[in-house]
């Protein structure tokens, strides 16, 4: 069974930084891009950022390029997303969700991230 | 990047009554290589997003045949045939034919 377990969400002061773990499991995680979705508070969803499976490719929403990194351990079954220069808009429940086809068929429960001060 | 405008934005609907979702791109979706990555998403209060419908008409695993999708490059249509009361939630539709993928702005089905 695939299972995506988000964690690290929590309360940061604006210009802070967090960081963001998604555990997999129940696939071969190497195989799989990897991406993350957000949804602020009563919102819609908006794709963020993926990870190829070897993780040598990458790709940002503009509204967080420069500023997120996302990256993967195999070893972990771990992928991560590391925010800094965080905002208020950056407020979300971000969710890790499984590539490939058909996409997306696998999501976590979601970390949610507090922007304020 | 391409906008995904869903219609209309709410939707009471009488259990046992149909329901349907319209979502028009602002480009075609046909993928080079043939294939339409439009899928549709319900996401019930509380809950992550749930796959419904994959490639414009596709049902996931565990999905209930009363859902169904159609349509064709821009226009594509959800469509519940009796509504039950667990449906309710927020329907979104997503491509991902394109990076960024992108979603529409969401449905709220209620029930009457």
């Amino acid at each position: 069974e695939v299972q995506l377990v988000e964690s690290g969400g929590g309360l940061v002061q604006p210009g802070g930084s967090l960081r963001l773990s998604c555990a997999a499991s129940g696939f071969t995680f190497s195989y799989y891009h990897m991406h993350w979705v957000r949804q602020g508070p009563g919102k819609g969803l908006v794709w963020v950022s993926h990870i190829s499976g070897d993780g040598s490719s990458t790709a940002y929403a503009d509204s967080v390029k420069g500023r997120f990194t996302i990256s993967r351990d195999t070893a972990k079954n771990t992928v991560y997303l590391q925010m800094n220069s965080l905002r208020g808009e950056d407020t979300a429940v971000y969710y890790c969700v499984r590539g490939g086809r058909p996409f997306p068929a696998y999501w976590g429960q979601g970390t949610l991230v507090t922007v304020s001060s | 990047d391409i906008v995904m405008t869903q219609t209309p934005l709410s939707s009471p609907v009488t259990p046992g009554q149909p329901a349907s979702i319209s979502c028009r791109s602002s480009q075609s979706l046909v993928y080079s290589d043939g294939n339409t990555y439009l899928s549709w998403l319900q996401q019930r209060p509380g809950q992550p997003p749930r796959l419904l419908i994959y490639k414009i008409s596709n049902r996931f695993s565990g999905v209930p045949d009363r859902f169904s999708g159609s349509g064709a490059g821009t226009d594509f249509t959800l469509k519940i045939s009796r509504v039950e009361a667990e449906d309710v939630g927020v329907y979104y539709c997503m491509q991902s034919t394109q990076s960024p993928y992108t979603f529409g702005q969401g449905t709220k089905l209620e029930i009457k």
